[in-house]
């Protein structure tokens, strides 16, 4: 699976929206792009993923470029219970057999008053 | 939505003695789960991939005869921790594959262990 860089930290203000970028210059064409979180001492939750066209959800919007080798997560209106550590992952999808979803180090978003 | 529960949240155990870890799919089957293990300001390390009625496969460096996977049944996976050492002491995560092909993983709450 290609390799995803993501800057360490983030800050946001509570009630703006917060724009995560993520970079996969070496994705390959049937690879998806998902985004998880982590909070605090929890397990990661899933947040949204795509191929090529943008996104949305309840959570969140995942704008892909174009050519496919950069993304961004926009949290639309970050609330202080957005702060956690954000992971991008790019991935084939799942067949039988041996599969797996590697993390990175992600994204330290901190939303502040 | 899918999810994953995983038993117990946090356990505590004397040097050299096993630990067991459930994780279960609560209302879904998973063909497969993995095994995770994060130290602290660290990311996810994945230790092993079980498949439903075969042997696991363990990433690189992970002893299979330290962290046995058991993966019986479509909605239970148990990770042991054998004669467990301080060194063991880690935050474990499972995750469970709902359907295959893009859908995503689901994670469990994960399981903290000390050893002492």
């Amino acid at each position: 699976d290609a390799k995803t860089t993501q800057p360490p930290s983030m800050d946001c203000a509570e009630g703006r929206a917060a724009n995560l970028p993520c970079n996969h210059s070496t994705i390959s064409g049937n690879e998806y792009v998902y985004w998880y979180r982590q909070i605090h001492s929890q397990g990661p939750q899933y947040i949204i993923h795509g191929l090529k066209n943008n996104e949305t959800n309840e959570m969140a919007s995942l704008i892909i470029t174009e050519d496919r080798k950069s993304s961004t997560l926009i949290l639309p209106h970050a609330t202080l219970r957005d702060t956690a550590v954000y992971y991008c992952i790019v991935r084939v999808p799942f067949s039988g057999g041996y599969n797996k979803l590697i993390f990175g180090a992600g994204t330290r978003l901190a939303v502040h008053p | 939505g899918a999810v994953v529960s995983q038993h117990p949240s946090w356990v505590i155990c004397k040097s050299g003695t096993s630990v067991k870890i459930e994780c279960r799919s609560l209302d879904f089957q998973a063909t497969t789960m993995f095994w995770y293990r994060q130290f602290p300001k660290q990311s996810l390390m994945l230790m092993a991939t079980s498949n439903e009625g075969s042997k696991a496969t363990y990433e690189q460096g992970v002893e299979k005869d330290k962290f046995l996977i058991n993966h019986a049944s479509l909605t239970l996976s148990t990770l042991t921790v054998t004669s467990a050492h301080p060194e063991d002491s880690s935050f474990y995560i499972c995750s469970a594959l709902d359907r295959g092909g893009n859908s995503p993983l689901h994670f469990g709450n994960g399981t903290r262990l000390t050893v002492t």
